[in-house]
Parts: structure tokens; C-alpha cells; sequence
């Protein structure tokens, strides 16, 4: 069955650092793939997402490109800040059964 | 922006008391999503919605727990009778169909 797996965190960074986070996954087919961000006591946001190999999702200065040769989504951020702390979880849509598959997740926490 | 709403936010009970949770997806979503979200896990899918049916509930406990969608808008999640590792995260998602899901804030439940 479809799966992801993500690198086990908690990371802990310096403000300004640069950011990564490794997804890999497991699907049939041609999934499409997710990273959501989950702030204390709130529900997921939406981070970014790519519908097809190559394709390279953006938003608030986080990206993440789908690599389907590698099957991998790592998110990266060039300089994080302290408000990006959170817990990241990558995922992918597998439009044969239109289900989430969601990884573990990842803690990240920013220090000034 | 339009967004998921869900209530109430937090639900604290005693075990073998029954629970409800609501849920209001983004107007025109056909398709929503309840999820379970045990603390330091990745959500896990209890039941989808695609209008008023039920299109998977594989993976809802039926002894216990219920879904409805009556009139194809919102929904609500019951647990009846509560046990204490039903303490977790209770999200909805809604989705354009088979599209992105948006989530909601969450309710968060704990059994005493």
C-alpha cells in the first residue's frame, strides 16, 4: 500500500539556518504530494503541493520539488525564522482511492 | 478565505459518556473527511464523505463511533460510549472532490 516516510525529528535550528526535511514515499501510480504544517493546538494548514514529477511547490519561502525518480518531496527553506516552528508533515493523494497518506511528522523548533 | 469550521474545539468527558463533534465544510466541498490524530502521529482517515454517502469507513470503529452527513453539507462525528484511548485529535478536511483537502482547526477530545 501507499506509504511516507519522514525524517524523524525533533530539529532544533538557529534562526537564519537553512532547512531541510527528507520525505520519501511509496505509491502506485501517480500520486500527488503534500506538505502540511501543524502550529500547538491547531488544526493542518496546507503548506504546498506538486501534481506531477518536476513539479516544484512553493509558498512562504518554503519549496519542495517531486522527484519521482527518487520518489522523494523534501522541503527545504533557505532562512527559517522563529515562527516557522512547528510540525511538518509530508503526504501524498493517490487519486485511484482519493486517500491521504501521511507521514509521521516532523518537529521543528527555531531558536532566536 | 473561505475555511473549515469545527465544534467545539476542545471536549472533555468520562469514559462510557457519548460525545459529538461538527463539523462545517468550505461551501461547495462535495467530498469530507474525519480524521483521528493520536499525539505525536500522523492523521489517520475514519470516514469520507462524497455528498450524503459514505464512500469509505473502513477504518471507523462502527461498534462505537457514527458518521453523518444528512443533507450533503455538514457533518457530525459521535463516539458512543467513549473509552479512554479515544483521547486524540478530531480533524475535518473537505475537498472539491478528490482535490486538496482543507482541514479544520481540530476538536481536541480527552477521556477521563
Amino acid at each position: 500500500g501507499d506509504s511516507v516516510t519522514q525524517m524523524e525529528g525533533p530539529v532544533t535550528l538557529s534562526e537564519e539556518a537553512f532547512l531541510t526535511i527528507n520525505c520519501t514515499y511509496t505509491a502506485t501510480g501517480y500520486p500527488s504530494l503534500f506538505w502540511y504544517v501543524q502550529y500547538p493546538g491547531e488544526g493542518l494548514q496546507l503548506l504546498l503541493k506538486a501534481t506531477k514529477a518536476d513539479d516544484k511547490g512553493s509558498n512562504k519561502g518554503f519549496e519542495a520539488t517531486y522527484r519521482k525518480e527518487t520518489t522523494s518531496f523534501h522541503l527545504e527553506k533557505g532562512s527559517v525564522q522563529v515562527s516557522d516552528s512547528a510540525v511538518y508533515f509530508c503526504a501524498l493523494l493517490n487519486f485511484g482511492n482519493e486517500k491521504l497518506t501521511f507521514g509521521t511528522g516532523t518537529r521543528l523548533t527555531i531558536i532566536p | 478565505e473561505a475555511e473549515v469550521a469545527q465544534s467545539p474545539r476542545y471536549k472533555i468527558t468520562e469514559k462510557s459518556q457519548a460525545v459529538a463533534f461538527w463539523c462545517d465544510p468550505i461551501s461547495g466541498h462535495a467530498t469530507l473527511y474525519w480524521y483521528r490524530q493520536i499525539l505525536g502521529q500522523g492523521p489517520e482517515l475514519l470516514v469520507q464523505f462524497q455528498d450524503e454517502s459514505v464512500v469509505d469507513d473502513s477504518q471507523l470503529p462502527k461498534d462505537r463511533f457514527s458518521a453523518e452527513r444528512l443533507k450533503g453539507v455538514d457533518s457530525t462525528l459521535k463516539i458512543q460510549p467513549a473509552e479512554l484511548g479515544d483521547s486524540a485529535m478530531y480533524l475535518c478536511a473537505s475537498s472539491p472532490s478528490g482535490d486538496t483537502q482543507y482541514f479544520g482547526p481540530g476538536t481536541r477530545l480527552t477521556v477521563l
